[in-house]
């Protein structure tokens, strides 16, 4: 299994600028989440899924898209991309959607806005 | 909703000895805390885990205790080595909150 992958691992973007970050999972799990890192403030929840076609917002979703039209794949879309989403982003999964399963991350995708 | 606290935010021991994160949580309803260390360059990574009904779990070097009473919990590290520098998370999971993160620094 290649657990959880994202590309691309790092990009440049500019402001205004659109672009997808891919997430992929071969674990068949059902849970999928993106989360951003900021120095000094962990890691932010920003959408998260609990099936294919079900999505849902988490603590900081302004600015971002999601979709998961398979169990798969969950790409993070930013339409507009602004200085104040540069960060490190991750994904991750776990098998099921109870609140006691352990999460497997990726290995994150560098976004730098200028 | 949730808030995790996380303390230190920087910790610097030398080879061999004991470490110690301390976080804190404000939801009592959260029943799920797992510790995640994360390597420079590469995701958080689960290195143990510990459920609301145990107070204590232990894992050859590391160990996490659990007061739910004061709603905090720990994770130890003994005889530290310099490949468990790193940064290390702590999490509570009702709705899934991190602290924000420890720099685990070992003096060889």
């Amino acid at each position: 299994n290649a657990g959880v992958t994202q590309t691309p691992k790092f990009q440049v973007l500019k402001t205004g600028q659109s672009m997808t970050l891919q997430c992929a999972q071969d674990m068949n799990h059902e849970y999928m989440s993106w989360y951003r890192q900021d120095p000094g403030m962990g890691l932010r929840l920003i959408h998260y899924s609990v099936g294919a076609g079900i999505t849902d917002q988490g603590e900081v979703p302004n600015g971002y898209n999601v979709s998961r039209s398979t169990t798969e794949d969950f790409p993070l879309r930013l339409l507009s991309a602004a200085p104040s989403q540069t960060s490190v982003y991750f994904c991750a999964s776990s098998y099921s959607t109870g609140n006691m399963e352990t999460q497997y991350f990726g290995p994150g995708t560098r976004l730098l806005v200028l | 909703g949730e808030n995790v606290e996380q303390h230190p935010s920087t910790l610097s021991v030398q080879e061999g000895d004991s470490a110690v994160i301390k976080c804190t949580y404000s939801d009592s309803a959260s029943n799920y805390f797992p510790w995640y260390k994360q390597e420079l360059g590469k995701g958080p990574q689960l290195i143990i885990d510990i459920r609301s009904n145990v107070g204590e779990k232990k894992d050859q070097r590391i160990a996490v205790t659990l007061n739910k009473t004061a709603k905090h919990f720990s994770l130890h590290i003994t005889e530290t080595q310099p490949e468990d520098s790193a940064v290390y998370f702590c999490a509570a999971y009702q709705k899934v909150t991190f602290g924000t993160g420890t720099k685990l620094q070992v003096i060889p």
